[in-house]
């Protein structure tokens, strides 16, 4: 059974280009998170999203990031017009269940943005 | 979500075990404790979580006080693979895991 899959796993983009990150959630999981990292911090939420639904977008910023989950393929983290600031790593998890303080997050290996 | 309090780093010797704490003083009842960790270069990874009774799995063993308001992640035996940034998290109603700084551990040789 595969895990999270993440692609590209490092993606270098130039001021102003857009970054399209892709994430499989794990077979039969369909609940997608999206973390960002920035280099020597911690992981910050991003967005939480159902099939065809976003379900919490509390951590995305307000202009330039969308993020989709289709009813089929992956979801995918859209980095319009990027600035280097946008530089991290980005990692995506799954889960099986909905809403529940016990499940376990599985996380990918991350997708490395380099804005130049 | 509730905070956690966790020291920036620690270190330990390969064999050892290693006890990692975690304070969580504002906890409330629903709220399970779990702990992940990020190997270098790596997607975070589930360890552990409980809400009051000690739990143990194959990687790791959960002690947690009896008033909730701290708990200590236990590595029986420490390997050089055990290097890595451990996340002690609060999850309740939220779906979401909210990470901390976390600890880093050095394990040597």
């Amino acid at each position: 059974n595969a895990g999270v899959m993440q692609n590209p796993r490092h993606l270098v983009r130039r001021r102003g280009q857009e970054a399209r990150l892709r994430c499989s959630p794990m077979k039969g999981h369909s609940h997608v998170y999206w973390y960002r990292q920035l280099p020597e911090e911690g992981l910050k939420f991003m967005v939480y999203l159902q099939k065809e639904n976003i379900i919490d977008e509390s951590g995305m910023p307000k202009e330039r990031f969308s993020a989709e989950f289709p009813k089929e393929g992956p979801s995918i983290l859209r980095i319009q017009q990027v600035v280097r600031g946008d530089s991290a790593a980005y990692f995506c998890a799954s889960s099986l269940t909905a809403v529940s303080p016990t499940g376990e997050l599985f996380f990918g290996e991350g997708s490395r943005l380099t804005v130049l | 979500d509730a905070k956690t309090t966790q020291p920036n780093s620690m270190e330990s010797n390969e064999e050892e075990p290693v006890h990692l704490p975690c304070n969580h003083s504002t906890i409330s009842g629903t709220d399970y404790i779990h702990w992940y960790r990020q190997l270098p270069s790596q997607g975070p990874e589930y360890v552990i979580h409980g809400l009051t009774s000690n739990v143990n799995n194959r990687m790791a063993s959960l002690a947690i006080a009896e008033d909730r308001k701290s708990s200590t992640l236990i590595l029986h035996r420490a390997t050089l693979r055990d290097a890595a940034v451990y996340y002690c998290i609060l999850r309740g109603t939220t779906d979401k895991l909210i990470f901390g700084t976390g600890t880093r551990l050095q394990v040597f040789p």
